[in-house]
């Protein structure tokens, strides 16, 4: 499979449960993202890891956790959600590079917390 | 910190004609990149045109061309021949380095274009 991947693509959720989400590429990159995409708002940025290491942390709920085992893979655990979390949540991942290089995205998981 | 406006939620255009997304951008940087992404129905992004903002010479792809204009931090993009499958949520982007490699984008609202038959 080639490109980024992210499962599940829809889920839903009671506030107090734990999840979480996956993604994974499929392009030798070695920086990965974690966006929220809400109704009528810009895409925010949540998380960046950067060779594993996370180097961003966008002032998130704790209630958001990431995890990045690798280069390939990025995890969003959740847990005791509120509602108004619910959204698109896209994976992204790009060459460690200052030249013109994009971010490529995954799908999305529709997350919907009840 | 940067912020990137595209004034238009919504715009329509008929099928073979031509139409342009604005979007202005706000920053205190001379060197950075711009980015047109595409969100269809399927929700993946995909990238539909770049400029280096050191670069002049205006951005093209096909039937995708830029109007860059650095003074005014304006980056509209234009779509000649619309074709149905241009139909998606259109996301103006500015990209800033974090260190290290990793980028930071800023996005805009987005426009939903609508293609009509």
């Amino acid at each position: 499979e080639t490109g980024v991947t992210q499962t599940p693509r829809h889920l839903v959720m009671g506030m107090t449960n734990k999840k979480s989400l996956k993604c994974e590429q499929h392009l030798g990159h070695n920086a990965m993202y974690w966006y929220k995409q809400s109704a009528k708002k810009p895409l925010e940025l949540m998380f960046v890891y950067n060779f594993k290491e996370q180097t961003e942390n966008n002032s998130v709920p704790s209630r958001f956790s990431p995890e990045c085992p690798n280069s390939s893979h990025l995890f969003l655990h959740l847990h005791t959600l509120q509602p108004e979390d619910s959204a698109l949540y896209l994976c992204a991942s790009s060459p460690l590079d200052r030249g013109l290089n994009e971010q490529f995205f995954g799908p999305g998981t529709r997350l919907t917390v009840l | 910190a940067q912020t990137v406006t595209q004034s238009q939620p919504e715009m329509s255009v008929q099928e073979a004609e031509t139409v342009t997304l604005s979007c202005t951008y706000d920053t205190s940087e001379s060197d950075y990149y711009l980015f047109w992404y595409k969100q269809p129905p399927s929700r993946q992004m995909i990238l539909v045109i770049r400029q280096e903002a050191y670069k002049q010479q205006n951005a093209t792809e096909n039937r995708f061309s830029v109007n860059f204009q650095k003074a005014a931090k304006s980056f509209s993009l234009k779509i000649s021949d619309s074709q149905l499958g241009d139909a998606a949520m259109y996301f103006c982007a500015y990209r800033t380095p974090l260190g290290e490699g990793a980028q930071k984008l800023v996005f805009g609202q987005g426009t939903r274009l609508t293609i009509n038959p």
